[in-house]
């Protein structure tokens, strides 16, 4: 079975500085999916970024970056330039490529202070 | 399109009754998914779709049950509810989930259970 660790229960960031988030796997398959999700107080689940793990580029959206160590399995999320709108619960989740499931992390929250 | 939705969004029931959650997507995904979010554990896979008439279990199924009679809807019945499923349940739906598509997310259930 898949495990996501994530183990960094709070962190927090002041505006415009940079921050990241750990999340370690576990798995023994070898094309799989990683995933983060946003979770701001609206409790709304937002995809942030995904990582396919045949590609060895790392993923990028805007401010949001990942660092995919695939022989490490390891999955970290970097934040540019914060901004109070990222304040939210963040998590870590993979998916592997034969089945449907989606495991996920614990979460990390992330306070963004002004 | 309206995405996914889920109703009720708030609901208190007793110890032993029973009710439904509804979800339903208008996206035509034929993946679909019930998980449960508790403070600490992040989320976890009640029940699965994979198309009309094919459901499966995930990591926490016991006391859930889900049928899917048509592509659009899912719905999740507690047969006789507990206090431990006090808790905020999501639907999600995909259209590529054996090939790592993103889940969207409805905009959760907030469960009470005295």
């Amino acid at each position: 079975a898949q495990t996501v660790t994530q183990s960094q229960p709070e962190m927090s960031v002041q505006e415009a500085e940079t921050v990241t988030l750990s999340c370690t796997y576990d798995t023994s398959e070898s094309n799989y999916y990683l995933f983060w999700y946003k979770q701001p107080p609206s409790r709304q689940m937002i995809l942030v970024i995904r990582q396919e793990a045949y590609k060895q580029q790392n993923a990028t959206e805007n401010r949001f970056s990942v660092n995919f160590q695939k022989a490490a399995k390891s999955f970290s999320l970097k934040i540019s330039d914060s901004q109070l709108g990222d304040t939210a619960m963040y998590f870590c989740a993979f998916h592997g490529g034969s089945n449907y499931k989606l495991t996920f992390g614990k979460g990390t929250l992330l306070t963004v202070n002004p | 399109n309206a995405g996914v939705t889920q109703t009720p969004k708030f609901q208190v029931l007793k110890t032993g009754q029973s009710m439904t959650l509804q979800c339903a997507q208008d996206m035509n995904h034929e993946y679909m998914s019930w998980y449960r979010q508790d403070p600490g554990m992040g989320l976890r896979l009640i029940h699965y779709s994979v198309g009309a008439g094919i459901t499966d279990q995930g990591e926490v199924p016991n006391g859930y049950n889900v049928s899917r009679s048509t592509t659009e809807d899912f719905p999740l019945r507690l047969l006789s509810a507990a206090p431990s499923q006090t808790s905020v349940y999501f639907c999600a739906s995909s259209n590529l989930a054996g090939e790592g598509g993103e889940q969207y997310f409805g905009p959760g259930t907030r469960l009470t259970v005295t």
